[in-house]
């Protein structure tokens, strides 16, 4: 596609229940990143992936977040054990190489109820 | 203390008018600066990115980045109806693996109306 793709746009759980958001870069982009944007705040960093590894997960809040990239292009993010305050707008971005230009998604807005 | 401080206001302008957003910011190791335009149920834009001290103009975007006094500007000339968005400012340190680790403010809601 001509962007990155994010699934689904919005996501509705109950609290304590597992969801996935999935991502899909830009063709041929090597760095992903994912961000975390609550109501009326900037976005956070989550992780950063070089390839298929992470090269920076130092942003996920705590071990309920995982995420995984594991043929180097589309990603998934995971969160055990929902929380309402994990309700937030989660974006994916992507770029051709690590000094290069970010590109965002529309995001995924979570809700947990 | 966040590491990126921004106003978040809103704030309101007629169409034509200067707009002068700002930001600090406390880490001295940023080194890179930039804008973000982000429109309602979007993900962020680029809009601008500068390096060091100094100006940076793009048509009717001009940045600014102060590194002495840890201030960053944008200054959009001749306002538009359709530059009503929220615009985020955000740094991260030096090139590599660290440079989409972006820290972002926490964004100035602006409409520019007719």
């Amino acid at each position: 596609g001509a962007g990155v793709s994010q699934t689904p746009s919005n996501k509705v759980t109950e609290k304590g229940k597992y969801v996935e958001l999935r991502c899909d870069p830009i063709s041929g982009h090597t760095a992903l990143y994912w961000y975390r944007q609550s109501l009326g705040q900037g976005p956070e960093f989550l992780i950063y992936f070089q390839g298929t590894g992470a090269a920076d997960d130092s942003g996920l809040p705590n071990d309920r977040f995982f995420a995984v990239r594991p043929e180097g292009s589309v990603s998934t993010l995971k969160i055990q054990r929902t929380e309402r305050g994990d309700s937030a707008v989660y974006l994916c971005a992507s770029s051709s190489g690590p000094d290069e230009k970010l590109f965002f998604g529309s995001g995924t807005q979570l809700s947990v109820l | 203390q966040k590491e990126v401080e921004q106003d978040p206001g809103p704030l309101s302008v007629p169409e034509g008018a200067i707009v002068s957003l700002n930001c600090t910011y406390s880490n001295s190791a940023f080194q890179y600066f930039m804008w973000y335009r982000q429109y309602s149920r979007k993900g962020p834009e680029l809009l601008m990115y500068t390096y060091s001290s100094g100006n940076k103009e793009d048509g009717r975007f001009t940045a600014q980045v102060d590194k002495s006094s840890k201030y960053i500007s944008l200054f959009i000339r001749d306002s538009q109806p359709s530059d009503s968005a929220t615009y985020l400012c955000a740094s991260t340190l030096a090139g590599g693996t660290s440079y989409g680790k972006l820290t972002f403010g926490q964004g100035t809601i602006l409409t520019v109306h007719p």
